[in-house]
């Protein structure tokens, strides 16, 4: 149980594109989904959590106008990143808290690795 | 606020040597502590968790954290390193109560060498 799935996986886009990152908790509901940027060698930084039915709330210095977040239902969160340009080529990785809260253990999806180029 | 700090940025033991990896916690409030490891280009793996119940925790492929208050201290072993242990190793608190995001250390690379 507790499985975290993003799609896609990898993603190659030209500048000026945008690109859809979709995080689902597949057995469980989750209210409160995370949104995580990894650069080679670095650690995780939060960009936002992202809250079901309503809007998600920002880390200092993340655009949202540029990552656009969405949590429309306990199993669904997306991350649009809008304009994307080469720095924002990351690697992209989300977590879901369940509800039924087990010692607040987040739950991890693989990762997304955007490529912008 | 919380926050984690891990002391190395790299280690590097033989095969069948013991892992000690180190982590630092500041928080204000009764910590939950958190061990992932990564594999490249992978997500993250939970290895253990402390939640305010026994202090030694035991966790997945062998690996052990011991919390020590006094230290304000969450280090992660492991007696006898195999050359699957290779990985990036990440600790991070959060609060116990609430829907709060987890703060990362900046994470150890962990190399076994044969």
């Amino acid at each position: 149980g507790a499985v975290v799935s993003q799609h896609p996986s990898w993603v190659i886009c030209k500048s000026g594109t945008s690109v859809k990152i979709e995080c689902r908790s597949l057995d469980f509901q989750a209210t409160t989904m995370f949104w995580y940027r990894q650069f080679p060698k670095q650690s995780l930084m939060l960009m936002a959590t992202s809250n079901e039915g309503s809007k998600a709330t920002y880390e200092q210095g993340v655009e949202k106008d540029k990552f656009l977040i969405n949590h429309a239902s306990l199993t669904l969160s997306t991350l649009t990143v809008t304009s994307a340009h080469p720095e924002d080529s990351s690697f992209y990785i989300c977590s879901a808290l369940d509800v039924g809260g087990r010692g607040n253990e987040q739950f991890f999806g693989p990762g997304t690795r955007l490529t912008v180029l | 606020a919380q926050s984690v700090t891990q002391l190395g940025s790299h280690v590097s033991v033989s095969e069948g040597a013991l892992v000690l990896l180190r982590c630092n916690y500041s928080s204000s409030v009764p910590p939950y502590l958190f061990w992932y490891v990564q594999y490249p280009n992978q997500g993250l793996q939970l290895l253990l968790k402390y939640t305010s119940a026994a202090t030694l925790v035991k966790g997945i492929n062998g690996f052990e954290a011991e919390f020590k208050k006094s230290e304000t201290s969450f280090h992660l072993t492991k007696p006898s390193a195999h050359m699957s242990d290779a990985a990036e190793y990440f600790c991070a608190v959060t609060r116990n109560s609430g829907n709060t995001p987890l703060v990362f250390g900046k994470g150890t690379r962990l190399s076994v060498i044969a």
